[in-house]
């Protein structure tokens, strides 16, 4: 019961570099999520797929992207990485409001 | 705006003693409130939740109030343990979609041996 798996767990950037953060759940969620999380912030909502086939932004959604491969795979792309995107990146999935969440990337951008 | 937020940031207990976390929220057409718990390296967990139409909710150790008249969620946890120590979020998620999750910052329990 492996529930929400992610990778990396840790990767350093340079500026203007591009990765990508790959998810997968075995839950058979429909919904899946790309939240980041800064020292004393909440958790902000980059992009979601409710469904497979559908992905849409949150509420910091500039400079990443997403692509929901299938349902089970959901994955975070930034395309020229800046020090802003300092950040711990958690994917989650869920049924039915209540979250799953994987163990997080923590991403350093110099 | 719409927010969910939390009265302490930090809570220190000494064990064995109860814990409360506040959270208030102003979305009223909230109706359905989680707790997540988050040890330090890892994702948050889910603990307990609440519906719109209930006022009280008990789990192992755990026991989750909503009074919406006042837009107000608190946590108990009985009997605290040092295995408790971690950072609470409240969060909650408007009637249609987990999607429209809003968290709170969270709140650093730390439990006295």
């Amino acid at each position: 019961n492996a529930g929400v798996t992610q990778t990396p767990k840790f990767q350093v950037l340079k500026t203007g570099q591009s990765m990508t953060l790959q998810c997968a759940q075995d839950m058979n969620h429909n919904s899946m999520y790309w939240y980041r999380q800064d020292p004393g912030m909440g958790l902000r909502l980059i992009y979601y797929s409710a469904s497979e086939g559908t992905t849409d932004k949150g509420e910091v959604p500039n400079g990443y992207n997403v692509s929901r491969l299938n349902k089970r795979e959901f994955s975070l792309r930034l395309e020229s990485a800046a020090p802003s995107q300092t950040s711990v990146y958690f994917c989650a999935s869920s049924i039915a409001g209540g979250y799953t969440f994987g163990s997080g990337t923590r991403l350093t951008v110099v | 705006g719409e927010s969910v937020g939390l009265h302490l940031p930090t809570l220190s207990v000494q064990e064995g003693d109860n814990s409360i976390i506040n959270c208030a929220y102003s979305n009223s057409a909230s109706d359905y409130f989680i707790w997540y718990k988050q040890e330090s390296g890892k994702g948050p967990q889910f603990i307990i939740d609440i519906r719109s139409n209930m006022d009280k909710r008990q789990g192992q150790r755990v026991t989750v109030l909503l009074n919406k008249t006042v837009k107000h969620l608190s946590l108990q946890i009985a009997a605290t343990q040092p295995g408790d120590s971690a950072v609470y979020f409240c969060a909650e998620n408007m009637a249609g979609g987990g999607f429209k999750t809003i968290f709170g910052a969270g709140t650093r329990l730390f439990v006295k041996a």
